[in-house]
């Protein structure tokens, strides 16, 4: 157990619906990490924030996906419309930016979403 | 970020030494560099990180060329534990994303 838990573990829904995936990063950290994951390939960068601020979104992040930090606490994932090639593990990471230059992120478990 | 280049897989014996070397030729002068490793059905965990000079922690050595174009990560005593995917990342921000590829699919056998 890193700290990190996300909530649900599992989502199972149907194309078209939206469905909202929460993280809750360790408590001190400032920096939070949204990445996506299909089977058989590395994590997949989609957005971070600096506590409540969202420095940076993939390009390959379509519209229907919106995230928030609205208190630089907690995060949250939502995704629009969702369509099959949304399946995918949805990983989240914190991690406390410092003087110093090492950055190591902490993963939470994965949220697996299987869209039918 | 650099382009890091690994092995797409490797076996290793319980309680010999792993030894994953990582490409990495573009680097620049100010990029570190991080391994994580993924086990099963987990999220990515941080292994250890450099810039220059060799590291080693709990859990690795970390061991650098002076060119700093390739690095060797090494698991001193494998355990079947250790059967993981291990990534090398070069971030040109530290503090930013982190850019995994395929990594090395490291099999620890008895």
């Amino acid at each position: 157990d890193t700290g990190v838990s996300q909530d649900p573990r599992h989502k199972i829904t149907k194309r078209g619906q939206n469905v909202t995936f929460r993280c809750d990063p360790i408590s001190e950290h400032n920096r939070l990490y949204w990445y996506r994951q299909t089977l058989g390939q590395g994590p997949e960068f989609l957005t971070y924030f600096q506590n409540e601020a969202q420095l940076e979104k993939s390009r390959l992040l379509s519209d229907r996906f919106s995230a928030e930090r609205p208190k630089g606490s907690f995060s949250t994932l939502e995704i629009q419309r969702t369509e099959q090639g949304d399946s995918a593990m949805y990983l989240c990471a914190s991690s406390l930016i410092s003087r110093y230059d090492y950055n190591e992120q902490f993963f939470g478990p994965g949220t697996r979403l299987t869209v039918l | 970020d650099a382009k890091t280049t690994q092995p797409t897989s490797m076996d290793c014996a319980e309680g010999r030494a792993a030894n994953l070397p990582c490409n990495h030729s573009t680097i620049s002068g100010n990029e570190y560099v991080y391994w994580y490793r993924q086990i099963h059905s987990q999220g990515p965990q941080y292994i250890i990180h450099g810039l220059k000079n060799n590291e080693t922690n709990e859990m690795a050595s970390l061991i650098i060329t002076e060119d700093r174009k390739s690095s060797t990560l090494i698991l001193p005593h494998a355990t079947l534990r250790d059967t993981a995917v291990y990534y090398c990342i070069a971030p040109t921000d530290s503090w930013g994303k982190l850019q995994f590829g395929a990594g090395t699919q490291v099999v620890v056998t008895p």
